[in-house]
């Protein structure tokens, strides 16, 4: 089983859509959660940090829930320069190297 | 500022040659990670650099992968006896890096472009 499972999609949603993302991660001692953005043939990017409180930037919500393992990414009013994919990030208790997803393809259509 | 650069960006070996990535992190930086990302799949962990501790190489797949960072800056990854499976984005990765494991001292990892490796 991988330590950080996504569904590799890929979502086409038409503009202005809401999509969301899941993840789960396996290893209950992770301690920090992101969602990295990858643009194609780019490098990754951080998009924002998820904590168990959720948090918000903009269009985009991100939650935690530690007792299912369990991360997701909320994006409303999807925009044409949303198309990308999305990587759930864990770091692995006290290891400081990043566990990624396989990723989520995301592309909206006019 | 100068965001982190590898070199080359590409690179075509055969089968059997040694190879060696090259980055360079931003300045002051001093935490440096080692990835690849094979096609379709997600980033792998290779091995992690902090100032002058010794590196976690837990990540590295055989002992054909090796890295070394002189000086706490540039680091080279080194591919021995390269096969047709080690064909990948090699990425790099820097940070200032936390005081502890918590997520409230997490510091982000900014990657470089990549050193897209074709091994035939």
């Amino acid at each position: 089983r991988k330590e950080v499972e996504q569904d590799p999609g890929p979502f086409n949603v038409p503009e202005g859509a809401t999509v969301a993302f899941n993840c789960t991660y396996s290893n209950s001692a992770s301690q920090s959660f992101f969602w990295y953005r990858q643009d194609c043939r780019k490098e990754p990017k951080l998009l924002m940090s998820v904590y168990s409180s959720g948090n918000e930037d903009g269009r985009f919500t991100a939650q935690l829930n530690r007792a299912s393992q369990y991360i997701s990414l909320l994006i409303r009013d999807s925009k044409l320069s949303d198309s990308a994919t999305y990587l759930c990030v864990v770091t692995p208790g006290s290891a400081r190297q990043l566990t990624f997803g396989s990723g989520t393809q995301l592309t909206v259509l006019p | 500022g100068a965001g982190v650069s590898q070199s080359p960006s590409n690179k075509v070996t055969e089968k059997g040659k040694d190879v060696e990535l090259r980055c360079d992190p931003i300045s002051g930086h001093t935490a440096l990670y080692w990835y690849r990302q094979s096609l379709g799949q997600g980033l792998e962990f290779l091995i992690y650099f902090q100032g002058n501790s010794a590196p976690d190489k837990s990540g590295l797949p055989s002992d054909r992968f090796s890295a070394e960072r002189t000086g706490g800056s540039v680091s080279t990854l080194t591919i021995q006896r390269t096969q047709q499976e080690d064909s990948a984005v090699y990425l790099c990765a820097s940070s200032i890096p936390g005081t502890s494991g918590g997520s409230s001292s997490y510091n982000e990892q900014f990657f470089g472009p990549g050193t897209r490796l074709t091994v035939l």
